[in-house]
Protein backbone atom coordinates (compact mmCIF):
# COMPACT_ATOMS: atom_id res chain seq x y z
CA UNK A 1 0.00 0.00 0.00
CA UNK A 2 1.35 3.42 -0.94
CA UNK A 3 1.83 6.02 1.94
CA UNK A 4 -0.33 8.42 -0.04
CA UNK A 5 -2.99 7.70 -2.41
CA UNK A 6 -4.52 10.06 -5.35
CA UNK A 7 -6.79 9.45 -8.38
CA UNK A 8 -4.66 10.20 -11.50
CA UNK A 9 -7.70 11.07 -13.56
CA UNK A 10 -8.24 13.09 -15.50
CA UNK A 11 -10.94 15.20 -14.05
CA UNK A 12 -12.39 17.45 -16.93
CA UNK A 13 -14.71 20.47 -16.30
CA UNK A 14 -16.53 23.21 -17.51
CA UNK A 15 -15.04 26.84 -16.94
CA UNK A 16 -16.55 28.22 -13.81
CA UNK A 17 -17.35 24.42 -11.98
CA UNK A 18 -15.99 23.68 -8.02
CA UNK A 19 -13.68 20.97 -7.89
CA UNK A 20 -12.33 18.70 -5.61
CA UNK A 21 -9.86 16.97 -5.20
CA UNK A 22 -9.10 14.45 -2.71
CA UNK A 23 -5.98 12.02 -1.06
CA UNK A 24 -5.69 9.95 1.65
CA UNK A 25 -3.00 8.56 4.06
CA UNK A 26 -1.87 5.85 5.93
CA UNK A 27 1.07 7.33 8.02
CA UNK A 28 -0.83 8.59 10.65
CA UNK A 29 2.54 11.04 12.06
CA UNK A 30 2.48 13.37 9.38
CA UNK A 31 1.90 16.68 10.23
CA UNK A 32 2.09 19.47 7.02
CA UNK A 33 -0.11 18.61 4.47
CA UNK A 34 0.62 20.67 1.10
CA UNK A 35 -0.75 21.15 -2.31
CA UNK A 36 1.39 22.00 -5.22
CA UNK A 37 0.22 22.43 -9.12
CA UNK A 38 2.72 21.49 -11.56
CA UNK A 39 1.84 22.67 -15.03
CA UNK A 40 2.92 20.61 -17.91
CA UNK A 41 6.79 20.20 -18.13
CA UNK A 42 7.30 22.90 -15.64
CA UNK A 43 8.25 21.71 -11.67
CA UNK A 44 5.99 21.78 -9.09
CA UNK A 45 4.43 24.84 -7.35
CA UNK A 46 3.39 25.47 -4.01
CA UNK A 47 -0.33 26.40 -3.80
CA UNK A 48 -1.27 25.96 0.17
CA UNK A 49 -0.46 24.53 3.10
CA UNK A 50 -2.17 23.30 6.66
CA UNK A 51 -0.14 22.16 9.83
CA UNK A 52 -2.35 19.56 11.40
CA UNK A 53 -6.10 19.29 10.98
CA UNK A 54 -8.34 22.45 10.10
CA UNK A 55 -9.37 24.54 7.10
CA UNK A 56 -7.53 27.29 5.03
CA UNK A 57 -9.27 29.66 2.33
CA UNK A 58 -7.03 31.33 0.20
CA UNK A 59 -9.00 33.17 -2.96
CA UNK A 60 -10.42 30.46 -4.92
CA UNK A 61 -8.85 27.74 -3.21
CA UNK A 62 -9.65 26.05 0.29
CA UNK A 63 -7.75 22.83 2.21
CA UNK A 64 -8.99 20.76 3.83
CA UNK A 65 -7.49 18.37 6.65
CA UNK A 66 -9.10 15.22 8.81
CA UNK A 67 -6.37 13.54 10.09
CA UNK A 68 -9.18 11.41 12.08
CA UNK A 69 -10.06 9.70 8.21
CA UNK A 70 -6.59 10.11 6.98
CA UNK A 71 -7.65 12.46 4.04
CA UNK A 72 -7.37 15.85 2.96
CA UNK A 73 -9.28 17.62 -0.06
CA UNK A 74 -8.21 20.80 -1.98
CA UNK A 75 -11.52 22.63 -3.53
CA UNK A 76 -11.02 25.38 -5.98
CA UNK A 77 -14.27 27.24 -6.78
CA UNK A 78 -15.44 29.44 -10.08
CA UNK A 79 -12.70 27.51 -12.04
CA UNK A 80 -10.26 28.96 -14.93
CA UNK A 81 -8.54 26.81 -17.53
CA UNK A 82 -5.53 28.54 -16.14
CA UNK A 83 -5.86 26.40 -13.35
CA UNK A 84 -5.32 23.28 -16.14
CA UNK A 85 -2.66 21.10 -14.63
CA UNK A 86 -1.80 18.62 -12.27
CA UNK A 87 -2.87 18.40 -8.79
CA UNK A 88 -0.16 16.79 -6.27
CA UNK A 89 -0.33 16.53 -2.68
CA UNK A 90 2.44 16.08 -0.53
CA UNK A 91 2.73 15.12 3.72
CA UNK A 92 5.45 15.24 5.72
CA UNK A 93 6.48 14.93 9.42
CA UNK A 94 7.18 11.78 11.69
CA UNK A 95 10.14 9.76 11.63
CA UNK A 96 10.74 10.78 7.86
CA UNK A 97 11.47 14.39 8.92
CA UNK A 98 9.44 17.74 8.23
CA UNK A 99 10.95 18.90 5.11
CA UNK A 100 11.16 14.65 3.51
CA UNK A 101 7.87 14.99 1.30
CA UNK A 102 5.71 12.34 -0.05
CA UNK A 103 4.00 12.98 -3.05
CA UNK A 104 0.72 11.36 -4.12
CA UNK A 105 0.68 10.67 -7.73
CA UNK A 106 -1.26 14.10 -8.76
CA UNK A 107 -4.25 14.28 -10.38
CA UNK A 108 -4.93 16.11 -13.73
CA UNK A 109 -6.90 18.49 -14.05
CA UNK A 110 -8.81 20.57 -17.84
CA UNK A 111 -10.64 23.13 -17.26
CA UNK A 112 -12.68 24.05 -20.87
CA UNK A 113 -14.39 27.03 -21.55
CA UNK B 1 14.60 36.56 -7.25
CA UNK B 2 16.01 33.90 -9.47
CA UNK B 3 14.65 30.74 -9.36
CA UNK B 4 16.11 27.54 -9.24
CA UNK B 5 17.85 26.71 -12.31
CA UNK B 6 18.74 23.32 -13.57
CA UNK B 7 20.46 21.83 -16.81
CA UNK B 8 20.41 20.22 -19.24
CA UNK B 9 16.78 20.31 -19.57
CA UNK B 10 16.48 17.18 -21.83
CA UNK B 11 18.87 14.33 -22.59
CA UNK B 12 18.70 11.24 -24.92
CA UNK B 13 21.59 8.57 -24.11
CA UNK B 14 21.21 4.59 -24.31
CA UNK B 15 21.23 2.00 -21.52
CA UNK B 16 24.87 1.72 -19.83
CA UNK B 17 25.82 5.45 -20.68
CA UNK B 18 26.62 7.96 -18.08
CA UNK B 19 24.80 11.57 -17.58
CA UNK B 20 24.76 14.05 -15.53
CA UNK B 21 23.04 16.90 -14.17
CA UNK B 22 23.47 20.49 -12.93
CA UNK B 23 21.18 22.38 -10.27
CA UNK B 24 21.79 25.74 -9.17
CA UNK B 25 19.62 26.37 -6.11
CA UNK B 26 17.98 29.92 -4.76
CA UNK B 27 20.79 32.07 -3.26
CA UNK B 28 21.00 31.60 0.55
CA UNK B 29 18.99 28.17 0.43
CA UNK B 30 21.19 25.77 2.81
CA UNK B 31 18.85 22.42 2.12
CA UNK B 32 19.11 21.07 -1.75
CA UNK B 33 17.17 18.43 -2.86
CA UNK B 34 16.93 16.04 -5.82
CA UNK B 35 13.59 13.95 -6.73
CA UNK B 36 13.14 11.84 -9.32
CA UNK B 37 9.35 12.02 -11.19
CA UNK B 38 8.54 8.86 -13.55
CA UNK B 39 5.65 9.36 -15.44
CA UNK B 40 2.37 9.30 -14.25
CA UNK B 41 3.78 9.57 -10.83
CA UNK B 42 4.35 12.19 -8.41
CA UNK B 43 7.93 13.27 -7.30
CA UNK B 44 10.10 10.48 -5.03
CA UNK B 45 13.16 12.16 -3.09
CA UNK B 46 16.76 10.70 -4.37
CA UNK B 47 18.75 12.79 -1.30
CA UNK B 48 18.70 15.79 0.73
CA UNK B 49 21.80 18.32 1.30
CA UNK B 50 21.98 20.77 4.08
CA UNK B 51 24.97 22.93 3.06
CA UNK B 52 27.28 20.29 1.59
CA UNK B 53 26.52 17.42 4.10
CA UNK B 54 24.10 15.00 3.02
CA UNK B 55 20.94 14.85 5.16
CA UNK B 56 18.66 11.76 3.44
CA UNK B 57 19.95 9.38 0.71
CA UNK B 58 17.80 6.23 1.84
CA UNK B 59 15.94 6.09 -1.51
CA UNK B 60 19.00 6.75 -3.58
CA UNK B 61 20.04 4.10 -5.76
CA UNK B 62 23.85 4.13 -4.45
CA UNK B 63 25.08 1.51 -6.99
CA UNK B 64 24.36 3.77 -10.25
CA UNK B 65 23.74 6.92 -8.70
CA UNK B 66 25.65 9.93 -6.84
CA UNK B 67 25.19 13.28 -5.94
CA UNK B 68 27.23 15.97 -4.49
CA UNK B 69 27.24 19.49 -3.41
CA UNK B 70 30.41 21.08 -3.33
CA UNK B 71 30.64 24.41 -1.89
CA UNK B 72 27.25 24.18 -0.06
CA UNK B 73 25.85 26.03 -3.32
CA UNK B 74 25.66 23.72 -6.84
CA UNK B 75 24.84 20.04 -6.84
CA UNK B 76 25.62 17.55 -9.17
CA UNK B 77 23.48 14.65 -9.83
CA UNK B 78 25.05 11.50 -12.07
CA UNK B 79 23.57 8.07 -13.32
CA UNK B 80 26.36 5.66 -13.95
CA UNK B 81 25.44 3.24 -15.88
CA UNK B 82 21.90 4.34 -16.82
CA UNK B 83 19.10 1.53 -17.46
CA UNK B 84 15.81 2.19 -19.10
CA UNK B 85 13.68 2.38 -15.57
CA UNK B 86 15.58 5.81 -14.99
CA UNK B 87 13.73 7.72 -17.51
CA UNK B 88 11.89 10.13 -15.90
CA UNK B 89 12.13 13.74 -14.93
CA UNK B 90 15.18 14.95 -12.47
CA UNK B 91 13.69 17.58 -10.00
CA UNK B 92 15.98 19.93 -8.25
CA UNK B 93 14.56 21.96 -5.17
CA UNK B 94 16.22 23.80 -2.25
CA UNK B 95 14.78 25.64 0.76
CA UNK B 96 15.87 28.36 2.78
CA UNK B 97 15.91 26.39 6.48
CA UNK B 98 15.76 23.09 7.47
CA UNK B 99 13.60 23.09 10.20
CA UNK B 100 10.38 24.73 10.14
CA UNK B 101 9.66 27.51 13.21
CA UNK B 102 6.49 28.05 14.84
CA UNK B 103 4.87 25.63 12.56
CA UNK B 104 5.47 27.13 9.49
CA UNK B 105 6.32 25.42 6.50
CA UNK B 106 9.90 25.40 4.95
CA UNK B 107 8.46 25.80 1.55
CA UNK B 108 10.35 23.70 -1.41
CA UNK B 109 10.73 25.56 -4.70
CA UNK B 110 11.65 23.58 -7.58
CA UNK B 111 13.29 23.86 -10.75
CA UNK B 112 12.44 23.37 -14.38
CA UNK B 113 13.47 19.62 -14.44
CA UNK B 114 15.78 17.63 -16.44
CA UNK B 115 13.75 15.36 -18.66
CA UNK B 116 15.99 11.80 -19.35
CA UNK B 117 15.18 9.22 -21.95
CA UNK B 118 17.07 6.22 -21.83
CA UNK B 119 17.12 4.24 -25.20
Amino acid sequence: QKEVEQDPGPLSVPEGAIVSLNCTYSNSAFQYFMWYRQYSRKGPELLMYTYSSGNKEDGRFTAQVDKSSKYISLFIRDSQPSDSATYLCAMSGGSGGYNKLIFGAGTRLAVHP
Amino acid sequence: EAGVAQSPRYKIIEKRQSVAFWCNPISGHATLYWYQQILGQGPKLLIQFQNNGVVDDSQLPKDRFSAERLKGVDSTLKIQPAKLEDSAVYLCASSLDIIGRDNSYNEQFFGPGTRLTVL
